[in-house]
């Protein structure tokens, strides 16, 4: 069984403040690793997606990667009001199925 | 942008009877997948579609499920007879290739809701 694991908060944070994201997985043959942002009711929309380890950057956002660790995260620098969301971590093991965590709930306070 | 786009956005049913839900993939992809998410939980795979047949399947797509490409254009899944516990967001996403770096694209979802 492949386990996908995300604290669900929510994780509040101030305004411009960095928001920290983290998602462990069980799969040692995940090869990558993809962000969703879910706004309440409605689909998944990627952020970003990982396959190396160390940090990828993108905007203001940076996903972290350590398979060692089996240990994903994603980090949202200056955090805005509409940044409000849960953030769903999904990893990949070659052409599989995504498998999806239940997401962390990040609340981004004005 | 293109965008994978679903129909309906709503769908009522009740109990037992059939209901197909219509997607349309980004044009130049040639993964398709179905995806559902029951209300407060996790989204979870269905059923993964490359070249008018299945290529992978999850415990959750058990007969009542189909899919199908009918045409050049869309992809529809058909449960036959709804259960209530069938009531759920339905995704679907398509990506242009399998590989594990391609990005699947999820449309807005189709809510079921089973009477």
């Amino acid at each position: 069984q492949k386990e996908v694991e995300q604290n669900s908060g929510p994780l509040s944070v101030p305004e411009g403040a960095i928001a920290s994201l983290n998602c462990t997985y069980s799969d040692r043959g995940s090869q990558s690793f993809f962000w969703y942002r879910q706004y309440s009711g409605k689909s998944p929309e990627l952020i970003m997606f990982i396959y190396s380890n160390g940090d990828k950057e993108d905007g203001r956002f940076t996903a972290q990667l350590n398979k060692a660790s089996q240990y994903v995260s994603l980090l949202i620098r200056d955090s805005q009001p509409s940044d409000s969301a849960t953030y769903l971590c999904a990893p990949r093991g070659g052409n599989t199925p995504l498998v999806f965590g239940k997401g962390t709930r990040l609340s981004v306070i004005a | 942008e293109p965008e994978v786009t679903q129909t309906p956005s709503h769908q009522v049913t009740q109990m037992g009877q059939e209901v197909i839900l219509r997607c349309v993939p980004i044009s130049n992809h040639l993964y398709f997948y179905w995806y559902r998410q029951i209300l407060g939980q996790k989204v979870e795979f269905l059923v993964s579609f490359y070249n008018n047949e299945i290529s992978e399947k999850s415990e959750i797509f058990d007969d009542q499920f189909s899919v199908e490409r009918p045409d050049g254009s869309n992809f529809t899944l058909k449960i036959r007879s709804t259960k209530l516990e069938d009531s759920a967001m339905y995704f679907c996403a398509s990506s242009e290739d399998r590989a594990y770096g391609q990005p699947q694209h999820f449309g807005d979802g189709t809510r079921l809701s089973i009477l």
